[in-house]
């Protein structure tokens, strides 16, 4: 099960950070990534992180690089993304999910709005 | 970054109908294609993965065929619980990108 958290209504220019506790599989073993839907115009990849044993690196697609950020807390079992210098157009569902192979994602949450307005 | 292309965008059709969807690579992906089904409020759901392998679980009404840049989906009887916008997404490489999705709608 995958359960995000934090969203909310932010002023443009702010911060929001989003987590993801996770249970009933090893996360420690698991890849993990983000996705949001955006209203209008549908899913958008934000970027992905390897699991420790891999690297533990996280990769980003390019309209979200240098703002986003992803980590995780592999003792809390919790996945997190920090959005810096929100715009309106970050305005989305966001949902994480876990990783199969590289590129399929297989369990999701059930999403957690952020809405970016002044 | 490989563009994914869905068609239709959005069809009406009746409880048991075939339905297909079509989606389009701007480039070979081999069967690196994953087809998701998404409702209001609810966390999307893998449907089909590597082109043409049902994710366990799935009605079998669910397929998925094609490789290299032209892939379906089909339905092949059209069930309530199905009304749903789907999903496209290519994991060939990153970043993996989505088609714009399909809304399937009751006629």
């Amino acid at each position: 099960q995958l359960v995000e958290s934090g969203g909310g209504l932010v002023k443009p220019g702010g911060s929001v950070r989003l987590s993801c506790a996770a249970s009933g599989f090893s996360f420690n073993d698991a890849w993990m990534t983000w996705v949001r839907l955006l209203p209008g115009k549908g899913l958008e990849w934000i970027g992905r992180i390897k699991n420790k044993g891999d690297g533990g690196a996280a990769d980003y697609s390019s309209p979200v690089k240098g703002r986003f950020t992803i980590s995780r807390d592999d003792s809390r079992s919790t996945l997190y993304l920090q959005i810096d210098s929100l715009r309106t157009d970050d305005t989305a569902v966001y949902y994480c999910a876990t990783v199969r192979g590289a590129g399929t994602f297989d369990y999701w949450g059930q999403g957690a709005l952020v809405t970016v307005s002044s | 970054d490989i563009q994914m292309t869905q068609s239709p965008s959005s069809l009406s059709a009746s409880v048991g109908d075939r339905v297909a969807i079509t989606c389009r690579a701007s480039r070979p992906i081999s069967t690196y294609l994953n087809w998701y089904q998404w409702k209001p409020g609810k966390a999307p759901h893998l449907l089909i993965f590597a082109a043409s392998s049902v994710r366990r679980g799935v009605p079998s009404r669910f397929s998925g065929s094609g490789s290299g840049t032209d892939f379906t989906l089909t339905i092949s009887s059209l069930q309530p619980e199905d009304f749903a916008t789907y999903y496209c997404q290519q994991s060939y490489n990153a970043p993996y990108t989505f088609g714009q999705g399909t809304k399937v709608e009751i006629k």
